[in-house]
This record gives C-alpha cells, sequence and structure tokens, in this order.
C-alpha cells in the first residue's frame, strides 16, 4: 500500500528526444506527487510536482502527467540535453495520516547522448 | 535564501570516534528531516522534527542521536558507528510537516565513510 513503483531502472535518450519516467501507487489517499533530480555526489532537487486536481503540469521542458484512476503518473522531458542526465526519483506522500514522510521510487538512470 | 546548508561535507571517522553532522536552512521552515543515501538507492528517512520536537524516528539504531537545537539548525550525533553506515547523509526542510506545503529541500549532503 505504502510503495511507489519506478520505471525503467535506466534510460538512454538521444539529445533532442523525449524522455519517459513512469510511476505507480497504490495507497489512494497520497495527494502530492514530487519528482526530483539528484546528480552524483549531490543531493536531491526538487524538479516539479503535482497535486491530484489537475492532470498535468508543465514547467519549462518538464511535464508530469497524473492518471488518478489508473494511479500512475510519469515524468516527461522534452528535447532532452546531456546536462539532463542525472537520477530522478518520483515520490508520493499524503493521506489521512500524513506524517510528511515522502514514499520515494527505486529511481532511474537517465543518461542523454549528445 | 532558499538553501539547505550541511557541514562537513566529507567525513571520515573510525568506529570509535564521535562526530556531529550540521545542517541550517534560513527559509523559516519548520520540519526538519535527516535521510541516508546508499549508492544507487533512493534516500530513507531516518528522523523528522516538528516545531523544534522530533515527530518520527525510523527504528534507527541508538548509534544516530538526532538534535534540533533551534528552528533553524539540525544536528545528527554519531557514535560507535558500523563500516555499514557508510552513506550520504542528507537533510531536508519544508514549510510544515504536513498539509499546506509539503515541498522538501534537501542539502547537498554529507558523504560519511566509517572505516
Amino acid at each position: 500500500q505504502q510503495q511507489v513503483k519506478q520505471s525503467p531502472q535506466s534510460l538512454i535518450v538521444q539529445k533532442g528526444g523525449i524522455s519517459i519516467i513512469n510511476c505507480a501507487y497504490e495507497n489512494t489517499a497520497f495527494d502530492y506527487f514530487p519528482w526530483y533530480q539528484q546528480f552524483p555526489g549531490k543531493g536531491p532537487a526538487l524538479l516539479i510536482a503535482i497535486r491530484p486536481d489537475v492532470s498535468e503540469k508543465k514547467e519549462g521542458r518538464f511535464t508530469i502527467s497524473f492518471n488518478k484512476s489508473a494511479k500512475q503518473f510519469s515524468l516527461h522531458i522534452m528535447d532532452s540535453q546531456p546536462g539532463d542526465s542525472a537520477t530522478y526519483f518520483c515520490a508520493a506522500s499524503g493521506g489521512s495520516s500524513n506524517t510528511g514522510k515522502l514514499i520515494f521510487g527505486q529511481g532511474t538512470t537517465l543518461q542523454v547522448k549528445p | 535564501d532558499t538553501e539547505v546548508t550541511q557541514t562537513p561535507k566529507h567525513l571520515v571517522m573510525g568506529m570509535t570516534n564521535k562526530k556531529s553532522l550540521k545542517c541550517e536552512q534560513h527559509m523559516g521552515h519548520r520540519a526538519m528531516y535527516w535521510y541516508k543515501q546508499k549508492a544507487k538507492k533512493p534516500p530513507e528517512l531516518m528522523f523528522v522534527y516538528s516545531y523544534e520536537k522530533l515527530s518520527i524516528n525510523e527504528s534507527v539504531p541508538s548509534r544516530f542521536s538526532p538534535e534540533c537545537p533551534n528552528s533553524s539548525l539540525l544536528n545528527l550525533h554519531l557514535h560507535a558507528l558500523q563500516p555499514e553506515d557508510s552513506a550520504l547523509y542528507l537533510c531536508a526542510s519544508s514549510q510544515v510537516l504536513a498539509g499546506g506545503s509539503n515541498e522538501q529541500f534537501f542539502g547537498p549532503g554529507t558523504r560519511l565513510t566509517v572505516l
């Protein structure tokens, strides 16, 4: 119930292509879904987040698509650049016993080839 | 100031040493977190403080001792650690613990090596 499943584990995309990372959750009480980007040796940086009252949120080249009925959400990176090469984590939190705890997916290592 | 700072950046310690990790934020956030992250894994929550009081302890061994001296500072005291405790230790903060804005902002981490 508390798991967030993330796929794929790794992804290789050509420069200019679209990177897509998917996450699925089980707990319907979750109400906050952030994506974090992490470079080697650095802390995770909040990239973009969505709440279930909207189906899509876009910030620059990054878009979250949210499907409440399917309990899935995904990150789309348009016009992927070598500088986007990093590990991406989806996460979820919320619910009646909301403690602020983020439930993370296992991460996706993205490599964007020049 | 939208930054969480952590010191030191790197720490090497023996199993009998006592050391402390420090975290600071000046965003007026009232919730602060300690996470542990192993290579190629997601961050694992260790402790949560809300309004300077310990809110969550994720069954962390007593060799890790958190402290929140004030709303801007968070410490993690280390004693008698094991080699398997070597990891990246991350501090994060959020405006409040739950409801409202729970956006968690992470610091750069302390890379800890236990010999």
